[in-house]
């Protein structure tokens, strides 16, 4: 079955600094891979998807994420946090071929810090 | 371009009231369809999925319900709320393909927070 971990619940990085939030999954298939942002009361958004070809993804507001097979793992950074990344950040994977349905991580909350 | 829709935006509701929230997709057809709720670190449960209407999954049993009466509508409902319904819960739609690959992302609502007395 597939999974999704999340590590760490939280993460705190200064302004300017770059932005680590790490994604490591478990799946039976080649996996689609997703990360969504969330801000306060709001619903989820995403930023990038992964799905086939090119393992660099860019998303928007200037995230990026590796789909790395060997390691299983998928994490998003950003060169230079902004106050305005504070949010909520999901990991997310297909739940099997031809699934239309995700599996979430749990969450990683990014603080930032002045 | 297409758009997602939820209301209420809060509701508080007294233990043992009915409830339904609904979600409304324009902009697209045939969509899939999901209600997830969400609980303070715990992430997004699927609780219902429905790939057209009158076709709905159920992930989680519960005191909870959910309907596609028309085919960009879905409700979700209870006859009696209990204390543990409360959370975020949130409405999402994803493309449906006739040759399903797995590989559409889902599109959320805005989300409605249910609070119970």
């Amino acid at each position: 079955a597939q999974s999704v971990t999340q590590l760490g619940s939280h993460v705190s990085v200064s302004e300017g600094a770059l932005v680590l939030l790490r994604c490591n999954y478990s799946s039976s298939v080649p996996p689609y891979l997703f990360w969504y942002v969330q801000y306060p009361n709001q619903g989820l958004q995403l930023l990038l998807k992964y799905t086939t070809g090119a393992t660099l993804v860019k998303g928007i507001n200037g995230f990026e994420a590796e789909f790395k097979k060997s390691e299983t793992s998928f994490h998003l950074t950003k060169p230079s946090a902004h106050m305005s990344d504070a949010a909520e950040y999901f990991c997310a994977v297909t739940e099997g071929w031809r699934d239309d349905k995700i599996i979430f991580g749990k969450g990683t909350r990014l603080h930032i810090l002045p | 371009s297409q758009t997602i829709h939820q209301w209420p935006a809060t509701l508080v509701q007294p233990v043992g009231s009915p409830l339904s929230l609904e979600c409304t997709v324009e902009g697209t057809s045939n969509p899939n369809l999901y209600w997830y709720r969400q609980a303070a670190g715990r992430g997004l449960q699927l609780l219902f999925y429905s790939v057209g209407i009158g076709q709905i999954s159920s992930e989680v049993p519960q005191n909870l319900s959910a309907s596609r009466p028309q085919d960009r509508q879905f409700i979700l409902s209870s006859k009696k709320l209990l204390l543990s319904d409360s959370g975020f819960y949130l409405c999402a739609w994803s493309v449906r393909l006739k040759s399903r690959m797995g590989n559409q992302p889902q599109h959320f609502g805005d989300g409605t927070r249910l609070s119970i007395l």
